[in-house]
């Protein structure tokens, strides 16, 4: 069945360091790709996505570019801020199947 | 609604008793997915419904878990003689289209002592 693993945490960097959060799947079709992330007290909201290969979705600094050859969807950031600090969660859903499956998060503490 | 409703927000129930988890997806959604989140274990898939049928009930961890949708609108996730292990942050989410962006709302935190 589809999977998907990411790295575990939880992640410390110091503010303005690059920040890379590993994503790989497994999928029996060609899925979309998704980040979701869930800041303190607050709910789930979608990041960014990329719905076929070598599409790179982008928002708020962050990059995560479609990889179908390692089967990987890393997410990227440059330049990391305190305000970063969250969980974040990579998710596929394959087409022909609507279900929507997450992996386990990954929790990201920036220090200032 | 301007946003996925859930509720109640908090719920502590004891060892056999059954619960029911509600949720408000947003207006026009047809789409409506339920997630458990519990420590460690990330963001477990347990049903969704397109409309108010259910073509996934895949995830629903015993036959104690149920779950309802009427009305192409409003969901209730039953757990009928709750154990300790259910505890857990209920996630309920809804979307234009299966499979796509979701938008979930802020959780049912279920506790059984």
């Amino acid at each position: 069945g589809n999977s998907v693993t990411q790295m575990e945490g939880p992640v410390t960097l110091s503010e303005e360091a690059f920040l890379t959060i590993n994503c790989t799947y497994t999928a029996t079709g060609y899925p979309s790709l998704f980040w979701y992330v869930q800041y303190p007290g607050e709910g789930l909201q979608l990041l960014l996505k990329a719905t076929k290969a070598d599409d790179k979705g982008s928002n708020k600094g962050f990059e995560a570019t479609y990889r179908k050859e390692t089967t990987s969807f890393h997410l990227e950031k440059g330049s990391v801020q305190v305000s970063d600090s969250a969980v974040y969660f990579c998710a596929l859903s394959d087409r022909g199947d609507d279900k929507i499956i997450f992996g386990k998060g990954t929790r990201l503490h920036i220090l200032p | 609604g301007a946003g996925v409703s859930q509720s109640p927000s908090n719920k502590v129930t004891e060892k056999g008793k059954d619960v029911e988890l509600r949720c408000d997806p947003i207006s026009g959604h047809t789409a409506l997915y339920w997630y458990r989140q519990s420590l460690g274990q990330g963001l477990e898939f347990l049903i969704y419904f397109q409309g108010n049928s259910a073509p996934d009930k895949s995830g629903l961890p015993s036959d104690r878990f149920s779950a309802e949708r009427t009305g192409g609108s409003v969901s209730t996730l039953t757990i009928q003689r709750t154990q300790q292990e259910d505890s857990a942050v209920y996630l309920c989410a809804s979307s234009s289209n299966p499979g796509k962006k979701l938008f979930f709302g802020s959780g049912t935190q279920l506790s059984v002592l």
